[in-house]
């Protein structure tokens, strides 16, 4: 198994369907994250989980929906998106956060979404 | 705030060097290097914390002036292996990686 694994690779969604996203880590990590990465735009961090706890939603639109259940389970819940919704998702997880724990990021392989 | 990278992009032959350059306008408490090759997930090469220090990994090291909020990653002796978009990311809050647009590197023979 891979550090950090999520499912589906590729998905299309009409903007009136509900899906979810699924990440998992195997790290042992405390800390997991969902980045969005558009083309021709830099990674976009969009929500912060520290031991299942959200720290951090960084001005996420409300059609995007985090859910923790655990430290090694991180979901993204999406519905009634629109067409400019469409990228690569990526989740990631760290040890600890914080800088002074020097904790890099172990990214997934990404989700490719499009919202038809 | 986005870091700013420079420069966008850079093409080599094999053998030579590069410096990408990453600046932010916050005080930062640290700047982490990552190399994403096209379809991959983005894998971490270091993390610099603020102190100034300078890290290494092979033919790969970067450094990190505080004061100016500046760091430069370094390649030499490029092998093709090296091609990919480079990004740094920037924490000047706690706990929020904040990534720069990337540095598009293509090392060819």
């Amino acid at each position: 198994e891979t550090g950090v694994t999520q499912t589906p690779r590729h998905l299309v969604m009409g903007m009136t369907n509900k899906k979810s996203l699924k990440c998992e880590q195997h790290l042992g990590h405390n800390a997991m994250y969902w980045y969005k990465q558009s083309a021709k735009k830099p990674l976009e961090l969009m929500f912060v989980y520290s031991l299942e706890e959200r720290v951090e939603n960084n001005s996420v639109p409300s059609r995007f929906s985090p859910e923790c259940p655990n430290s090694s389970h991180l979901f993204l819940h999406l519905h009634t998106l629109q067409p400019e919704d469409s990228a690569l998702y990526l989740c990631a997880s760290s040890q600890d956060r914080g800088p002074v724990y020097n904790s890099p990021l172990h990214f997934g392989n990404g989700t490719r979404l499009t919202v038809t | 705030q986005q870091p700013v990278q420079s420069p966008q992009a850079v093409i080599l032959r094999e053998g030579e060097d590069a410096v990408i350059n990453c600046s932010s306008s916050k005080a930062l408490y640290s700047v982490h290097w990552y190399r994403q090759k096209h379809g991959e997930a983005p894998v971490f090469l270091m993390i610099l914390l603020k102190g100034g220090e300078q890290k290494g990994h092979e033919k790969i090291s970067a450094s990190f002036n505080e004061k100016k909020q500046q760091s430069s990653l370094y390649l030499t002796a490029s092998q093709l292996s090296y091609s990919g978009t480079y990004f740094c990311g920037t924490e000047a809050s706690y706990d929020k990686v904040i990534f720069g647009p990337g540095t598009s590197l293509s090392v060819i023979p």
